[in-house]
């Protein structure tokens, strides 16, 4: 099983908002984890979007804006990636990553098709 | 403007070794961590090796442990990464990432092929 599960794909239209979910392996705890969250177009590197733990303890990527947010789903078990406002330059690939067990984990991605 | 720059990427036979260099500027490279990650193709991304600013912690995944070797030089702005014993699933666009609180700063990759 994997530590994070993220859905293969998502669809939404322009204009709406896009949650994209992360889920954690059960038994390791998505209250105490810090999760980070990319961006990756075709032909290109993936890029910082944020970090999440808490809204205390959260942090913007530089240039990123504002209406990418993380937050977090505690009875699922789950980090959260919310786009609001969707254009269609946000269709690329969504990475999210921890830190678990000396090792830095991605998830398998989620493709955003904004249509 | 932070700047990091992959090179050494190559087609190798299954078995071999390569070194990947990564250079950086723009910043104070001796302060901070980096990372190597990869991405095969059409796959995701997958974490690599870890080493911190002052090369004392050092991390590897699990599937590369043994065989690749994570450096840097301070002094030549650099990082490194030593590929030993290459199999076919090496084969991957290998990129430094900066940072041990995330990875906030990503070069643009060197190819490495591993193939006979």
């Amino acid at each position: 099983q994997a530590v994070l599960t993220q859905p293969s794909s998502l669809s939404a239209s322009p204009g709406a908002s896009a949650s994209l979910t992360c889920t954690f392996l059960s038994g390791i705890n998505v209250g105490t984890s810090r999760i980070y969250w990319y961006q990756q177009k075709p032909g290109s590197p993936p890029q910082y979007l944020l970090r999440y733990k808490s809204d205390s303890d959260k942090q913007q990527g530089s240039g990123v804006p504002s209406r990418f947010s993380g937050s977090k789903d505690a009875s699922a078990n789950a980090g959260i990636l919310l786009i609001s406002g969707l254009q269609s330059e946000d269709e690329a690939d969504y990475y999210c990553m921890i830190w678990h067990s000396s090792a830095w984990v991605f998830g398998g991605g989620t493709k955003l098709t904004v249509l | 403007e932070v700047q990091l720059v992959e090179s050494g990427g190559d087609l190798v036979q299954p078995g071999g070794s390569l070194r990947l260099s990564c250079a950086d500027s723009g910043f104070t490279f001796s302060s901070h961590s980096m990372n190597w990650v990869r991405q095969a193709p059409g796959k995701g991304l997958e974490w690599v090796s870890y080493i911190s600013s002052s090369s004392t912690t050092i991390y590897y995944a699990d599937s590369v442990k043994g065989r690749f070797t994570i450096s840097r030089d301070n002094a030549k702005n650099s990082l490194y990464l030593q590929m030993n014993s290459l199999r076919d699933e090496d084969t991957a666009v290998y990129y430094c990432a900066r940072g041990g609180d995330g990875a906030d700063y990503w070069g643009q990759g060197t190819l490495v092929t591993v193939s006979s």
